[in-house]
């Protein structure tokens, strides 16, 4: 099994252009989750997905977009990208019930909007 | 809302034990969980605690007081491999499909 994967690994944006991360998972896991991480931040929830066709805001929406139209994937988009939005992304995924305190992370997108 | 507390930093000396505590604040509670992060690397899940008192998993022990909203991760026989982030996480059981809350992590660095 692959776990958690995520495209790009690395990607460098100008302001206001727009790109998707892709979150893949082979776990078979009901959810799914988009975290940004900044120093001395932690981690940050975006937006999350409780199955295939369903998305939830999390801490620190704006400015983001997500899709969830296969249960293994979930989409990350940013429509007109800003400096501010320079972070490294993750995607995690869970098993529902008792695994929920359970997440598991993929590597990791590091973006840098210029 | 939801916090959670943490120490920004812990420095300890190799072979030596640590202590990284978590208080945390929130209107419903459904576990505390710790998560490893490597500099360059992505978390990975530590230990879970739903009910008070230790859980051990080789040298890493997590202990878990909800009567305080307390809990802390011990880890034992510092290696220079666990110089690492460590975060703290809670679900607050507001309702099933809630997710974690991470605390903003604690940077342990190990000294020789």
């Amino acid at each position: 099994n692959a776990g958690v994967t995520q495209t790009p690994k690395f990607r460098v944006l100008k302001t206001g252009q727009s790109m998707t991360l892709l979150c893949a998972q082979d776990m078979n896991h009901e959810y799914m989750y988009w975290y940004r991480q900044d120093p001395g931040m932690g981690l940050r929830l975006i937006h999350y997905s409780v199955g295939e066709g369903t998305t939830a805001k999390g801490e620190v929406p704006d400015g983001y977009n997500v899709s969830r139209l296969k249960k293994q994937n979930f989409l990350l988009g940013l429509e007109s990208a800003a400096p501010s939005q320079t972070s490294v992304y993750f995607c995690a995924s869970s098993p529902p019930g008792g695994g929920l305190h359970t997440q598991y992370f993929g590597p990791g997108t590091r973006l840098t909007v210029l | 809302g939801q916090s959670l507390e943490q120490p920004s930093e812990v420095t300890a000396v190799e072979g030596a034990i640590v202590q990284i505590n978590c208080t945390y604040q929130t209107s419903g509670f459904y576990g505390l969980s710790w998560y490893q992060q490597h500099d360059g690397g992505a978390p990975t899940f530590l230990s879970y605690n739903g009910l008070d008192g230790l859980e051990e998993t080789g040298r890493f022990s997590s202990f878990l007081s909800r009567s305080d909203s307390y809990g802390y991760l011990l880890l034992q026989e510092l290696q220079m491999k666990d110089s690492a982030s460590y975060f703290c996480a809670v679900r607050p059981s507001l309702s099933g499909n809630t997710p974690l809350v991470f605390g903003k992590g604690t940077r342990l660095s190990v000294i020789a």
